[in-house]
This record gives structure tokens, sequence and C-alpha cells, in this order.
């Protein structure tokens, strides 16, 4: 079956302007996580969605990044004013349930580079 | 402030060598641990979840124990191919309200020369 996929799998963008990055998850899965990589970092925790609410969004960095899902599907991750310290890979994960005992299945990513 | 160490952080190997790496994370409030395999370009793909203290799982030619009380857990490669070359990526969870909750240590690269 499909499984997560992500876009745009890159997008380059100037300092200052928004950028929304789509995941669509595994149907059926409850669970939808956001991660980014910064270079020479290990996979850093944005946010967790249990179906379209967010409970944790403890590891969104500022007020400048939001993200929302809908339908229990599409997640967007959105980032105002994009500043230099953005550019990362961004993954999204999904799984079945919200519990860790469960697998996560990882979308490609998208790479986020702001000049 | 959770903190999964893996070491080595890359490794150089020969085709058919054995290799092992190694996760360490805080043993209080276990609750899960996976290992995820990187390849560039490619999306991380989960090998093994575990729970047990005690555990082994294999599949293939990888195989990973899990030390809850210690706090580690090792994933071997036995006779490694240049397919296998990749990130190994280790995450942790722990129990107190976020047990859906992923930490990720930053990798071990493997590099398989055939």
């Amino acid at each position: 079956g499909a499984g997560v996929s992500q876009s745009p799998s890159n997008k380059v963008t100037e300092k200052g302007k928004d950028v929304e990055l789509r995941c669509d998850p595994i149907s059926g899965h409850t669970a939808l996580y956001w991660y980014r990589q910064r270079l020479g970092q290990g996979l850093e925790f944005l946010i967790y969605f249990q179906g379209n609410s967010a409970p944790d969004k403890s590891g969104l960095p500022s007020d400048r990044f939001s993200a929302e899902r809908t339908g229990e599907s599409v997640s967007t991750l959105t980032i105002q004013r994009t500043q230099q310290e953005d550019s990362a890979v961004y993954l999204c994960a999904s799984s079945l349930v919200g519990r860790a005992e469960y697998e996560q299945y990882f979308g490609p990513g998208t790479r986020l580079t702001v000049t | 402030i959770l903190n999964v160490e893996q070491s080595p952080q890359s490794l150089h190997v020969q085709e058919g060598d054995s290799t092992n790496f190694t996760c360490s994370f805080p043993s209080s409030n276990f609750y899960a641990l996976h290992w995820y395999r990187w390849e560039t370009a490619k999306s991380p793909e989960a090998l093994f979840v575990m729970t047990l203290n005690g555990d082994e799982k294999k599949k293939g030619r990888i195989s990973a124990t899990l030390n809850t009380k210690e706090g580690y857990s090792y994933l071997y490669i036995k006779g490694s191919q240049p397919e296998d070359s990749a990130t190994y990526l280790c995450a942790t969870s722990h129990s107190g309200g976020s047990n859906y909750k992923l930490t990720f240590g930053k990798g071990t690269l493997l590099t398989v020369n055939p």
C-alpha cells in the first residue's frame, strides 16, 4: 500500500518568506508526528497529532511555526517569516496508534533551505 | 531533558565483517526503544521496536538486544554488505505522560566497503 508522502521534496526560499510543507500519512493512522533534522543534529520532535488534535506542540521552536491536520489525514506545517536557522530536513511520520510500542512510518522528508 | 547517545558516530567496515553499535538511554521510566535504518535520499525504515528487558529481535542478518535496567541496546549486523551502508538511528520513549514521543540519538553512520 501507499506509504507516507511529503511535498515538496525540496524547497529553497528567501529569508522572511512563509513556507508550507505537506504530509500525507498512511490511511487509517491516527497518530502523526513532525520532526526536523538540522545539520549535524539528531531528529528533533516538533509536534504530535492524535486525530486532528495536537496534544503536544512542545517541540515547535517558536511562534513562527504552526501545524494543522484535517480529516484525520493530511497535515501541513507552516513556517512564517523563515530564518536561516530554519534550514533543515523536515520529516513526517504516522503510526496506527499514538503509543511508542507502535512503529512509526516516515515520509522521505522535505529539505528546506533558507537563503 | 532526555539524552539518547549512540556510538560510534561513524564506522567503516569491509564487506563480510560483522559489526555492532550501541545506544544508551536513561533507564528510569523506560517505555519503548526503536531502531531505524536511514539510507541517503530515502525514508527512515523501522527495523525493530522493543519494550521488554532482555528482549532480542532478529531480521535477516540484523539483530538487536535490549537492557532496560542499565539503559542500553546493541544493534548487530552479521556479514555486512555494501547495501547495509546507512545511518542507523536509535530512539526511546519514556512513560510519565508522553509515551507516544520518541527522542532520537544522532545516529551511527555505517559505510561498508566492497
